[in-house]
């Protein structure tokens, strides 16, 4: 089954710090999500990636896929309180279903003052 | 703010009781999903309904039952759970299941915190 891992296991940042969370694919990627969740709550989806190489920011958040090296890596530029939470990347399976989306172990963000 | 919702937020049960877990969206979304998450773990997948038949069902006890009774609407129906089925209960819904080439972002709710006594 693909296998992906994420580092850091978890990160305290500083509030208007910058912090980069890796994604790394044991297989080949054919797509990468990042989702945030808070604590018993669901998943927020912030980015798909599909292509290497790709790029996308949404506020101050940047996704970018490097489909070589099969990793993703989410950058947040100066954090603030509300980037806190967990990050959790994922991907599909390859299996002749592609509704199956599997996750990284997540990445739990603290953002102190 | 969610677009899919599920009810209830909370449920507590015992392991003889006999209860469901909702799940709505209005997106419009052919495909949707059950997961299960433990503490400290990502989601993992339970069910998966594309154009309201089941097409996935990863090897799961026959404890939990799915039904999708039309293209908004996904239960899942609980009966002599065990303790180690505590856990956060996922939905998700995507416009379809998505192909090699054409990956759809599955959309979460926030989920039903069950606890089996």
């Amino acid at each position: 089954s693909q296998e992906l891992e994420q580092s850091p296991q978890s990160l305290i940042v500083q509030e208007g710090k910058n912090l980069t969370i890796n994604c790394t694919s044991s297989k080949t990627l054919y797509g990468l999500y990042w989702y945030k969740q808070k604590y018993g709550e669901g998943l927020i989806f912030l980015m798909m990636l599909q292509k290497g190489g790709e790029e996308k920011s949404h506020e101050k958040i940047t996704a970018k896929l490097d489909e070589k090296k099969q990793q993703s890596s989410l950058h947040i530029t100066a954090s603030q309180p509300s980037h806190a939470g967990i990050y959790l990347c994922g991907a599909f399976r390859l299996t002749d279903s592609w509704g199956k989306l599997q996750f990284g172990a997540g990445t739990q963000v603290v953002v102190t003052p | 703010d969610t677009e899919v919702t599920q009810t209830p937020k909370h449920l507590v049960m015992g392991m003889t009781n006999k209860k469901s877990l909702k799940c709505e969206q209005h997106m419009g979304h052919r495909a949707m999903y059950w997961y299960k998450q433990k503490a400290k773990k990502p989601p993992e997948l339970m069910f998966v309904y594309s154009y309201e038949k089941l097409s996935i069902n990863e090897s799961v006890p026959s404890r939990f039952s799915p039904e999708c009774p039309n293209s908004s609407l996904l239960n899942l129906h609980l009966h002599a759970l065990q303790p180690e089925d505590s856990a956060l209960y996922l939905c998700a819904s995507s416009p379809d299941e998505g192909t090699k080439y054409s990956n759809q972002p599955q959309h979460f709710g926030d989920g039903t915190r069950l606890s089996i006594l």
